[in-house]
């Protein structure tokens, strides 16, 4: 069983689109996070959820929205999709404590998802 | 604001080598630091988290340190394998419990 899946795997569209990211996790984590990994394989946060409540925003343009209907999935839409967008987007989640210093938030990431804007 | 290098970009080994690879950050506040291994087309896999109040942490032929003070850590590979090559990137998590990532070393173990 695939503890945290993606999908699709590869995504293909005209600049201007609006295109979806699906995430869903079965650890019964209370933590999820969208990373983007640029041409140069340069990892960088996106968002991360916990709860379903928003944590960590990274001055994403307002065209990325992530949704988490419940704390085992956090999609992201994309909207106006630009050139600069063609990435490979990590999903991950983790057993945090929210706020606190635990530290010990070990994430386990999805396969990821190949976008590619024409 | 955090930042994390990973030296050397590359590297190429021939099989049976014991290697380091590095990894430097510019904010000693971290809570602790992962090393992740990143195969072509797959997700991450994490392989070592050692906590800010640790040195070291081993898992079989692999062995990560943390000098905290200096915002160093290495990852020993030991006896490397041809299934040991990857991406591989360092991690340090700060506070929101944000990780911020190095830009990764592509190892290469030859036959």
């Amino acid at each position: 069983d695939t503890a945290v899946s993606q999908t699709p795997k590869y995504l293909v569209t005209q600049m201007g689109n609006d295109k979806s990211i699906k995430c869903e996790q079965n650890l019964g984590h209370d933590t999820m996070y969208w990373y983007k990994q640029d041409s140069k394989k340069f990892l960088k946060i996106m968002f991360s959820y916990n709860n379903k409540e928003l944590i960590i925003n990274e001055t994403v343009p307002n065209r990325f929205s992530p949704k988490s209907p419940d704390k085992a999935h956090l999609n992201l839409h994309i909207n106006s999709l630009e050139l600069g967008d063609s990435a490979v987007y990590f999903c991950a989640s983790s057993q945090d404590q929210r706020g606190g210093l635990s530290g010990a938030n070990v994430l386990t990431f999805g396969a990821g998802s190949r976008l590619t804007v024409l | 604001k955090q930042e994390v290098t990973q030296i050397p970009a590359a590297l190429s080994v021939p099989e049976g080598e014991n290697l380091v690879l590095n990894c430097s950050f510019t904010d000693s506040a971290i809570y602790n630091l992962q090393w992740f291994r990143q195969d072509p087309g797959k997700g991450l896999t994490s392989l070592l988290l050692i906590q800010s109040s640790q040195r070291e942490q081993t898992s079989g032929r692999l062995n990560a340190s943390l000098d905290k003070s200096s915002g160093r850590s290495t990852l020993y590979i030991a006896a490397s394998q041809p299934g040991d090559s990857a991406t591989y990137l360092c991690a340090v998590t700060g506070g929101g419990n944000k990780l911020t990532f190095g830009t990764g070393t592509q190892l290469k173990v030859e036959l």
